[in-house]
């Protein structure tokens, strides 16, 4: 089951650009996590956000939850060539079991 | 820092060889999951195992079955490989315990089904 639609599929920006990137999913969720995933290879955990909370920081990261229209946004600010990867929403609707989205492609460009 | 390895980056195989994909972790994890990654399908999850001995279906368990004799190492088994099953595998673990959600992924195999 696909919970997770991400969208654009692909984004290209310059360094110093802000980067957006928007989740939706279908069903209620207990929380939602971002990973991010350079070229072929492991995901890395980025930050997660419970159904309670409305908005999180970390570093140049800040993320959003709307939990009535079923989204979430990840916006990472500053943006470096470094941050060129693929970033994965994934909810877990309980004991951990995550439904990971499609991902975004993201390039910054130096 | 958690270490999660997985016994190969790059493999191929012939159909209907049966395939063993090994994943460890170092930090005494309770939870263990492996994901097949598609373009476009984003990662799906297979199996995954709460504790040694026990195991549990994901969403696509069809043609593949799993092993956890030891709390650190989880194994993926293809019984008869097919080219569908060609894919990047991924293996991640983490903690049963409240707010420490995070899953930490090994660097994945990447499997040909010729």
């Amino acid at each position: 089951s696909q919970q997770g639609e991400e969208d654009p599929q692909a984004l290209s920006i310059q360094e110093g650009e802000n980067a957006t990137m928007n989740c939706s999913y279908k069903t209620s969720i207990n929380n939602l996590q971002w990973y991010r995933q350079n070229s072929g290879r492991g995901l890395v955990h980025l930050i997660l956000i419970r159904s309670n909370e409305r908005e999180k920081h970390s570093g140049r990261l800040r993320v959003t939850l709307d939990t009535s229209k079923k989204s979430s946004s990840l916006l990472i600010t500053a943006s470096r060539a470094a941050d060129t990867a693929s970033y994965f929403c994934a909810t877990d609707k309980g004991f951990q079991k995550l439904v990971f989205g499609t991902g975004t492609r993201l390039l910054v460009s130096p | 820092d958690v270490k999660v390895t997985q016994s190969s980056r790059y493999l191929v195989k012939r159909t209907g060889e049966k395939v063993f994909l090994e994943c460890v972790q170092d930090m005494d994890h309770e939870n263990m999951f492996w994901y097949r990654q598609d373009p476009g399908l984003g990662l799906r999850l297979i199996y995954f195992s709460y504790d040694v001995k026990m195991k549990e279906k994901g969403d696509i368990p069809e043609g593949y079955s799993v092993s956890r004799e030891k709390k650190e190492r989880f194994s993926l088994i293809l019984e008869s490989a097919s080219t569908n099953q060609t894919s990047m595998y991924l293996c991640a673990s983490s903690l049963v315990a409240e707010f420490q959600e995070t899953q930490y992924f090994g660097p994945g195999t990447r499997l040909l089904v010729l």
